[in-house]
């Protein structure tokens, strides 16, 4: 299954699909990417970031995708697990000086996992 | 070891009236944030600190909130009075400082203020 960009908020998969969730990120200038998990009650969970100068990084499970040209990126989630049901975010950080500079965050997409 | 603690979890209050939220970031973390977040969005920054120091506090209302973190390790978020559009989940999140430029950072369960 797979969200096109913000404006489909939710996402609905069989238990064992890929998953691809898509974000449109705003600055161009931004160098930094991260993909956050939030779950039911819970605060946003780290998944996995990217900075500016990749296409592409694989974690567990998950494949971040950049596109710079048109400032996109895509979380690709394999074998979708009921786990996974969350709302995902993606937030980009602002070129600025400094450490910590800040997140600036997208809309989130719920991801509903079907067993 | 402990994450990221918040309290309380929920909080429902009339308007008008005052509210604290508290967190305890994780041991050894010298930068915090405070977050407010609504339903389907991402969190908006509130307040940061390095240590005692509020680095970055442009998108706090001052007429209403103040936040504090005394001795540089627990903090605490006040609203007075609050009102009705403060109704929300509070995020406390915190990061170690460092020279990579990446800091990732936690987040403790948030409080879930009503404003009734």
């Amino acid at each position: 299954g797979e969200s096109v960009g913000l404006h489909l908020p939710t996402l609905s998969v069989q238990e064992g699909d890929n998953s691809i969730i898509n974000c449109a990120y705003s600055n161009s200038a931004s160098d930094y990417f991260i993909w956050y998990k939030q779950e039911s009650g819970k605060g946003p969970q780290f998944i996995i970031d990217i900075r500016s100068n990749m296409d592409k990084r694989q974690g567990q499970r998950v494949t971040v995708l950049l596109n710079k040209t048109v400032k996109h990126l895509s979380l690709q989630i394999a074998a979708t697990q009921p786990g996974d049901s969350a709302v995902y975010f993606c937030a980009e950080r602002g070129h600025n000086a400094g450490n910590n500079r800040k997140l600036i965050w997208g809309l989130g997409t719920s991801l509903a996992v079907n067993p | 070891e402990a994450g990221v603690v918040q309290s309380p979890r929920y909080k429902i209050i009339e308007k008008k009236q005052p509210v604290a939220f508290w967190c305890n970031p994780i041991s050894g973390h010298n930068t915090l944030y405070w977050y407010r977040q609504n339903l389907g969005q991402g969190p908006e920054l509130l307040i940061r600190y390095e240590n005692e120091e509020a680095v970055d506090d442009s998108q706090l209302p001052k007429d209403r909130f103040s936040a504090e973190r005394l001795k540089g390790v627990d903090s605490t978020l006040k609203i007075q009075p609050a009102e009705l559009g403060d109704s929300a989940v509070y995020l406390c999140a915190s990061s170690l400082a460092g020279t990579s430029g990446h800091n990732e950072q936690f987040f403790g369960p948030g409080t879930r203020l009503t404003v009734l």
